[in-house]
């Protein structure tokens, strides 16, 4: 069964380094999401695509944040020069173009640690 | 977006029924209800969604009183499975998820 995935599934980074996560959504899926996830709450948006289109990025916490989607299928999330604080969980959801968008379907996430 | 109030956690044993309250007392005449469940490292899945009275699908029930500023979620006869996050979510139509801190549900044997 062809769910969302992520790539990796953990991810250990020294402070100053940028790294790059690596979303798969549910072939098909014209709408995709990230949200971000400290440990012991809930998720977090960061941002929203339609296709290839980012609609909305108001969640991303500072410009050392970065989020493509140039097919349409596949994204990354980008993160430059890493900090302590963005160590988290960040998870990628999507929906078809007919879905609802209360109800995404999660891939298992991808765990950054800053150290 | 309408805030929601949940416990923070709950116990219960096998077997048992277990209801999750959730308050959300500005929800709006457009917002549906929607309760997501999540396991350690893995992302948040979807349980049930709802707009008034009662909801019932093979994972759990949802009612929502008349006035829908709150609804429970009904987890029949749960396992030690069932251990996990629940997040009530409220809103319609928006391109994002709204997730407050959830409900830690522990299923003791």
């Amino acid at each position: 069964g062809a769910g969302v995935s992520q790539s990796p599934r953990y991810k250990v980074a020294k402070r100053g380094q940028d790294v790059a996560l690596r979303c798969d959504p549910i072939s098909g899926h014209v709408s995709l999401f990230w949200y971000q996830q400290a440990l012991g709450q809930g998720p977090e948006f960061l941002t929203y695509f339609q296709n290839e289109a980012q609609l909305d990025k108001s969640g991303l916490p500072s410009d050392r944040f970065f989020a493509e989607r140039p097919e349409g299928s596949v994204s990354t999330l980008k993160i430059q020069r890493t900090q302590q604080e963005d160590s988290a969980v960040y998870l990628c959801a999507s929906i078809g173009a007919s879905g609802n968008t209360d109800t995404q379907y999660f891939g298992p996430g991808t765990r950054l640690t800053v150290l | 977006l309408a805030k929601t109030t949940q416990p923070i956690s709950m116990d219960s044993y096998e077997g048992q029924e277990v209801n999750i309250t959730c308050s959300h007392n500005n929800i709006a005449t457009n917002d549906y209800i929607t309760w997501y469940q999540q396991f350690p490292s893995q992302g948040p899945r979807f349980i049930i969604q709802g707009y008034k009275t009662k909801v019932t699908n093979e994972v759990a029930s949802l009612f929502i009183p008349a006035d829908r500023k709150s609804s429970t979620l009904s987890l029949p006869r749960v396992s030690l499975s069932d251990t996990a996050v629940y997040y009530c979510l409220v809103g319609g139509g928006y391109n994002k998820l709204i997730f407050g801190a959830g409900t830690r549900l522990a299923v003791h044997p």
